[in-house]
């Protein structure tokens, strides 16, 4: 079946400092890879996707490339802001002909400090 | 352009109650998702919708069961409620065969 593993959080970081959240994930098939994060009280907003091996996918600095030999999708930011803190969740996605169902990883917690 | 709403916000419920939740999607898109999201947890699919038919389904019993409208609005009912049944229920929406869904801000159900 599908899956998806993330890091353990919570991730404390100083501001300025560099973001690496690591997902590695399982599937069937050739999954499309997401990014979402969700700040405190509110929903899932996806922050960047890849669809197909070697896609970079990339929004508000972040960034992360679709791997498919070492079935990862990292999740990097040179420079977090305090803005950033929320809780990110690796998710992917498998085509089927009754369309389309996310899979999420248990999310990471990260708190920047000033 | 309104997003995803739901609701109600937040609801307070006692074990063995049904309960009714409610999604609009975002304009233009005809499919809805529902997602069960415990609190330490990433969301868990428990449907999906499109043209007023289950579509796909996650590992939940059939006590969890769902509806859309020719408007593509949904519903997800929740009957014979038990304490684990407390989680974030968010709903999200997207165009049919599009891999992007997009979310609302979700319910938050307490089952006492």
């Amino acid at each position: 079946g599908n899956s998806v593993t993330q890091m353990e959080g919570p991730v404390t970081l100083s501001e300025e400092a560099f973001l690496t959240i690591n997902c590695t994930y399982t599937a069937t098939g050739y999954p499309s890879l997401f990014w979402y994060v969700q700040y405190p009280g509110e929903g899932l907003q996806l922050l960047l996707k890849a669809t197909k091996a070697d896609d970079k996918g990339s929004n508000k600095g972040f960034e992360a490339t679709y791997r498919k030999e070492t079935t990862s999708f990292h999740l990097e930011k040179g420079s977090v802001q305090v803005s950033d803190s929320a809780v990110y969740f690796c998710a992917l996605s498998t085509n089927s002909n009754s369309g389309y169902a996310l899979n999420f990883g248990k999310g990471t917690s990260l708190l920047v400090t000033p | 352009d309104a997003g995803v709403t739901q609701s109600p916000t937040h609801l307070i419920k006692t074990r063995g109650q049904q309960v009714t939740l409610r999604c609009s999607p975002k304009s233009g898109h005809d499919t809805v998702s529902w997602y069960q999201q415990a609190l330490g947890q990433g969301p868990q699919f428990i449907f999906q919708y499109y043209e007023e038919e289950e579509r796909q389904r996650g590992n939940f019993p059939d006590r969890f069961s769902g509806h859309q409208f020719p408007n593509y609005s949904s519903e997800l009912n929740v009957n014979a409620l038990l304490l684990g049944d407390s989680a974030l229920y968010l709903c999200a929406s997207s165009l049919f065969g599009r891999n992007i869904q997009y979310f609302g801000a979700g319910t938050r159900l307490s089952v006492l």
